[in-house]
């Protein structure tokens, strides 16, 4: 059974980069697509991006400018990297799996990672 | 971007009524409509892929129907543990997008 764990800082400061872990257990990462969405009182659920072990990658156009998801397939992690944050990205950042029957369709979540942006 | 409109937005329930949520589509979405559901404190959990098709695990209560722009999570009795927000997403097109969300609550 696949489990995923977030890591990373729970504060940042404005302008600074947001830096994400997701540790994938149970299963390689190199079987699935794997994204990051986060969820905010004032924009609900957001999907930041995906990413498969080939190198394919994706994201919001609304964030693409400012988002970096990279794979280490040797940890079975991937992590994301949002840049020039404002107040406005603080929210729960989740990483997800995708479904196989779907790239975008996910079916695996972890517990969340509460991230604020603050000075 | 596609818009996804839940309605409502909250409703309250007595063990064992049939509950229905609507999600309406701003295009067409090719029938590429999940459901999940979100319980206090957690992270959602997907319960229904490709408008109809039951998550594993999912108790047989919840069904999907729809097609074109218009989708509904119907539970057919519902429980206190569905005490929960339900989320329709589209992932026909990108970016992928949720709804606002429906607030199940138990009389």
């Amino acid at each position: 059974q696949v489990q995923l764990l977030e890591s990373g800082p729970g504060l940042v400061k404005p302008s600074e980069t947001l830096s994400l872990t997701c540790t994938v257990s149970g299963d390689s990462i190199t079987n699935y697509y794997w994204s990051w969405i986060r969820q905010s009182p004032g924009k609900g659920l957001e999907w930041i991006g995906y990413i498969y072990h080939l190198g394919n990658t994706n994201s919001n156009p609304s964030l693409k400018s400012r988002v970096t998801i990279s794979i280490d397939t040797s940890k079975n992690q991937f992590a994301l990297r949002l840049t020039s944050v404002t107040a406005a990205d603080s929210a729960v950042y989740y990483c997800a799996k995708s479904a196989y029957h779907g790239k975008e369709t996910f079916d695996v979540w972890g517990q969340g990672t509460l991230v604020n942006v603050s000075s | 971007d596609i818009q996804m409109t839940q309605s409502p937005s909250s409703l309250s329930a007595a063990v064992g009524d049939r509950v229905t949520i609507t999600c309406q589509a701003s295009q067409d979405i090719n029938n590429h409509l999940n459901w999940y559901q979100q319980k206090p404190g957690k992270a959602p959990n997907l319960l229904i892929y490709d408008v109809s098709s039951l998550e594993p695990g999912v108790p047989s209560r919840f069904s999907g129907r729809g097609s074109g722009t218009h989708f509904s999570l119907i539970i057919r009795s519902v429980q206190p543990e569905d005490v929960a927000t339900y989320y329709c997403q589209q992932d026909d097109d990108l970016p992928n997008t949720f709804g606002q969300g429906t607030k199940v609550e138990i009389k």
